[in-house]
Formats: C-alpha cells, sequence, structure tokens
C-alpha cells in the first residue's frame, strides 16, 4: 500500500543553520505531496504543495521539489529560526479520482533550533 | 472567516463511558477526516467521509464511530470498546477528489484523557 517515510527526529539545529528534512514515498500513478507544520498543541498546517513531477513547493522560505525518479519530497531551508521548531510531516494524496482517496502522513520530524 | 472547529479542546472520560468530538466546518468541503495522535508519534486515520451519508473505515476504526448527517459536521464517538483513549484527536477537512489542489484543512485538535 501507499506510505510515507520520513527521517526520525528529532533534528537539533542553531539559529541560522541549514535544514534538511528527508522524505520518501510510496504509491501507484502521481500523488500529490505536502509538507505539514504541527506547533505545540495545535493541529497542522499546510507549508508547501506539489502536485506533479519536477514541481517545487515554496513557502516561509522551505522549499521542497517532487522528484519522481527517486520518490522524494525532502524539505529544505536555508536558515531557520528558533521560530521554526515544531514538528513536519510530509503526506501524499492518491490520485483525484481514486475511490480510495484519503491522505497519507508519515511519522513527523521533530525540529527544535536553538538560538 | 472560513476554518474548521473542533470542540472541547479538552476532554475528560471516565472508564466504560462513550464521549463524542465535533468537528464543523464552513469550508463548503466534501471530504472530512478524524486521526489520532499519540505522544510523538504520526497521524493515524480512524474515518474518513467523501460524501454526505457515507463514511470509511481508516487504518484504526475500531472502538470509534461517525455519522456524516450534514455536510459541515463530522462528529467521532469513542466507545468504551476503544481500550487505550488517550490522545490527540484532529479533524480535516478537503476540497472534493476530483481537484487536483486536494490539500487539507485541520482543526485545532482536542485531546482526550481517560481519568
Amino acid at each position: 500500500g501507499d506510505s510515507v517515510t520520513q527521517m526520525e527526529g528529532p533534528v537539533t539545529l542553531s539559529e541560522e543553520a541549514f535544514l534538511t528534512i528527508n522524505c520518501t514515498y510510496t504509491a501507484t500513478g502521481y500523488p500529490s505531496l505536502f509538507w505539514y507544520v504541527q506547533y505545540p498543541g495545535e493541529g497542522l498546517q499546510l507549508l508547501l504543495k506539489a502536485t506533479k513531477a519536477d514541481d517545487k513547493g515554496s513557502n516561509k522560505g522551505f522549499e521542497a521539489t517532487y522528484r519522481k525518479e527517486t520518490t522524494s519530497f525532502h524539505l529544505e531551508k536555508g536558515s531557520v529560526q528558533v521560530s521554526d521548531s515544531a514538528v513536519y510531516f510530509c503526506a501524499l494524496t492518491r490520485p483525484p479520482m481514486d475511490s480510495s482517496y484519503k491522505l497519507i502522513f508519515g511519522s513527523g520530524t521533530r525540529l527544535l533550533v536553538r538560538p | 472567516d472560513g476554518g474548521i472547529t473542533q470542540s472541547p479542546k479538552y476532554l475528560f472520560r471516565k472508564e466504560g463511558q462513550n464521549v463524542t468530538l465535533s468537528c464543523e466546518q464552513n469550508l463548503n468541503h466534501d471530504a472530512m477526516y478524524w486521526y489520532r495522535q499519540d505522544p510523538g508519534q504520526g497521524l493515524r486515520l480512524i474515518y474518513y467521509s467523501q460524501i454526505v451519508n457515507d463514511f470509511q473505515k481508516g487504518d484504526i476504526a475500531e472502538g470509534y464511530s461517525v455519522s456524516r448527517e450534514k455536510k459541515e459536521s463530522f462528529p467521532l464517538t469513542v466507545t468504551s470498546a476503544q481500550k487505550n483513549p488517550t490522545a490527540f484527536y484532529l479533524c480535516a477537512s478537503s476540497s472534493p477528489p476530483t481537484r487536483m489542489n486536494t490539500e487539507a484543512f485541520f482543526g485545532q485538535g482536542t485531546r482526550l484523557t481517560v481519568v
């Protein structure tokens, strides 16, 4: 079945360091890919998305490129801030017309940025 | 403002009781979902609904029940059959699956504790 695999955390970085959080997926067809962020005690917020191969999603300095050849959607940011500390989830959806349509999440990666 | 509202934010349940978690959305979304999140874990799908009066079991439906009598509402009942209900519950909704931009919008969550 479909699945999403993320690198285990926590990831601890100093402010202004470069961030990479790895995400790979298994799915048939051409899924849409997402990164969500969860701040403590809150729900999830969409951070960025990509709906087809080679698309690059970007938002708030974060970027991720849909790589079909490596089935990956790694999240990157050039200079993290303390306020970026949160849990990050990679997710996918099946193609829109699929009868088993639903969101599938990875296990999440906790990011802690120190001043 | 459009969005998803979950209530209550905190809920305490005695052993053997059923409790119902509320989820309401005014985004005119057809699809709605319930996820469970345990500490340090990812999101696991409990139930989802793609249309009014229809819903499907997710990966961990045992001990839970739902209804979808209105497009705006998707309440989740945690029954006494759920042996380990203490968790953070998240409700989400998304656009119809016939569209490519199918990102989900999440509520703020309900933290359920068995006492």
